[in-house]
């Protein structure tokens, strides 16, 4: 079975703290995705990142980062010097690559960035 | 816009009444998928389609919903009597279904239901 876990299920950080979102994932795919994505409160999913199950690296666009590390099946988030505009719900997903491209969500953290 | 498109973005409808929701992907997608988010959850599958064909349903989707997608271009989901538990916000996603490369789901705004 497929499953992931967000085990944080809300956080509050003050602006400028940096902050790191915690994505467990369970699979028996040994090729799959993984993502995040932002829900800010007007409802809209805005993609963030995709990662490929062979790829390993890890990635960084601009104050975002991500921690990809297979042995422990997480895909980590961190937002450096976060800013009030951060404050989103955030989902974790994983899709197979044979799996008729369902993408299976967690369960979300909620991101509260205090000015 | 070339997006995935919604209608309507909010319905607010009373307990017993049916209801139905648009989904317009992006021009030339083969696939069309559709998930359910509630107050506090991530999104969940319901059921997806290639072309005009709906090839999988999730144990979600009780017997009241009904999915369609008879041109293969835009698919309508209703729902029949709603219930309380029906409140939520309907997601759509398209992507292509080409072989050779990755498969990019692009999801729409979303149709918040609330049932009352």
């Amino acid at each position: 079975a497929q499953k992931v876990t967000q085990a944080q299920t809300e956080i509050s950080v003050v602006e400028k703290e940096d902050v790191t979102l915690d994505c467990v994932y369970e699979t028996r795919d040994t090729t799959y995705y993984l993502f995040w994505y932002k829900q800010p409160p007007s409802g809209e999913l805005v993609f963030l990142i995709r990662r490929n199950s062979f790829d390993e690296q890890n990635e960084i666009s601009g104050r975002y980062s991500w921690n990809f590390q297979k042995s422990t099946s997480s895909f980590n988030f961190t937002i450096t010097a976060s800013q009030v505009v951060d404050s989103a719900v955030y989902f974790c997903a994983l899709r197979g690559l044979n799996r008729d491209d369902k993408i299976i969500f967690g369960k979300g953290t909620r991101l509260h960035i205090l000015p | 816009d070339t997006g995935v498109s919604q209608d309507p973005r909010h319905k607010i409808t009373k307990r017993g009444q049916n209801v139905t929701f648009r989904c317009d992907p992006i021009s030339e997608h083969n696939r069309l998928y559709w998930y359910r988010q509630t107050l506090g959850q991530g999104p969940e599958f319901l059921t997806y389609f290639q072309n005009e064909a709906q090839l999988e349903k999730s144990r979600l989707l009780s017997d009241r919903f009904s999915a369609e997608r008879p041109k293969g271009s835009f698919s309508t989901l209703e729902i029949q009597r709603t219930e309380q538990g029906d409140s939520a916000m309907y997601l759509c996603a398209s992507s292509p279904a080409r072989t050779s490369s990755y498969n990019e789901q692009f999801f729409g705004p979303g149709t918040r239901l609330t049932v009352l």
